[in-house]
C-alpha cells in the first residue's frame, strides 16, 4: 500500500502562473515532509520541507502547506519559470526512530512549464 | 562541491552475475541510503545504515545487500542480478535531525 500519494502524474502550467503540487499520505506516524526536485540524469535535490507541527513554510518561490488532519500537503511556486520544469517528488519521515529508517516517497509529479 | 559520489555511473551485466555498487561520501554523515527508481514507482528504499556494521532492510531488500565498513564508503551488492533489478540506483546521505537527505547523481544498472 502506497503510504505517499501524488495522484497527478503531470502537470503543466504557464510561465508566470502559480504551480500547485499536491500530496496526500495515510501514516500518521509522519512527523516531517520534503519535496524534492529532479531534473533527468541527475539525483533528487531538496527543494523545501515542513514539520507537523507547521501548517505553512516559505522560502522564495516556494511555499509548502500542511494540512495535517486532511493528510495533506501541497507546493506552490510563483511565479513558475521555465526552469521549474522538472519532477517533484514529495517525501515523508517517520518520527520514531529519529528518521533514520529513510524517507517514504511518492511516485512523483512531472511539472511542465510552458512559455 | 559533491560531498557524496557514486561508482560507476553505468553499468551493463548479464543476467546472474554479481554486481556491486560504491557509495562513498566526505561529509561524515552517520546515516546512509540505497533508493532505486522505477517509471511508475517513485523512489524505493533498498537498505539503509546509521553506522558503520550497522545496516538494515529497507522496503525492497529482497535480492540485494549491503556492507559499510568505513563511515564514508556504503556498497550495495546484487548477489545474482535479474531483469527486474534494471533500475536506476540513487545513494543518499544524512547528518541526522530534521535535514533533508542529500542524493548522489545516481547509477544506472542495465541487467541483460
Amino acid at each position: 500500500d502506497q503510504q505517499v500519494k501524488q495522484n497527478s502524474p503531470s502537470l503543466s502550467v504557464q510561465e508566470g502562473r502559480i504551480s500547485i503540487l499536491n500530496c496526500d499520505y495515510t501514516n500518521s506516524m509522519f512527523d516531517y515532509f520534503l519535496w524534492y526536485k529532479k531534473y533527468p540524469a541527475e539525483g533528487p535535490t531538496f527543494l523545501i520541507s515542513i514539520s507537523s507541527i507547521k501548517d505553512k513554510n516559505e522560502d522564495g518561490r516556494f511555499t509548502v502547506f500542511l494540512n495535517k488532519s486532511a493528510k495533506h500537503l501541497s507546493l506552490h511556486i510563483v511565479p513558475s519559470q521555465p526552469g521549474d520544469s522538472a519532477v517533484y517528488f514529495c517525501a515523508a519521515r517517520r518520527g520514531s526512530g529519529g528518521g533514520a529508517d529513510g524517507l517514504t516517497f511518492g511516485k512523483g509529479t512531472h511539472l511542465i512549464i510552458q512559455p | 562541491d559533491a560531498g557524496i559520489t557514486q561508482s560507476p555511473r553505468h553499468k551493463v551485466t548479464e543476467t546472474g552475475t554479481p554486481v556491486t555498487l560504491r557509495c562513498h561520501q566526505t561529509e561524515n554523515h552517520r546515516y546512509m541510503y540505497w533508493y532505486r527508481q522505477d517509471p511508475g514507482h517513485g523512489l524505493r528504499l533498498i537498505h539503509y545504515s546509521y553506522g558503520v556494521k550497522d545496516t538494515d532492510k529497507g522496503e525492497v531488500s529482497d535480492g540485494y545487500s549491503v556492507s559499510r565498513s568505513k563511515t564514508e564508503d556504503f556498497l550495495l551488492t546484487l548477489e545474482s542480478a535479474t531483469s527486474s533489478q534494471t533500475s536506476v540506483y540513487f545513494c543518499a546521505i544524512a547528518g541526522g535531525g530534521n535535514y533533508g537527505y542529500t542524493f548522489g547523481s545516481g547509477t544506472r544498472l542495465t541487467v541483460v
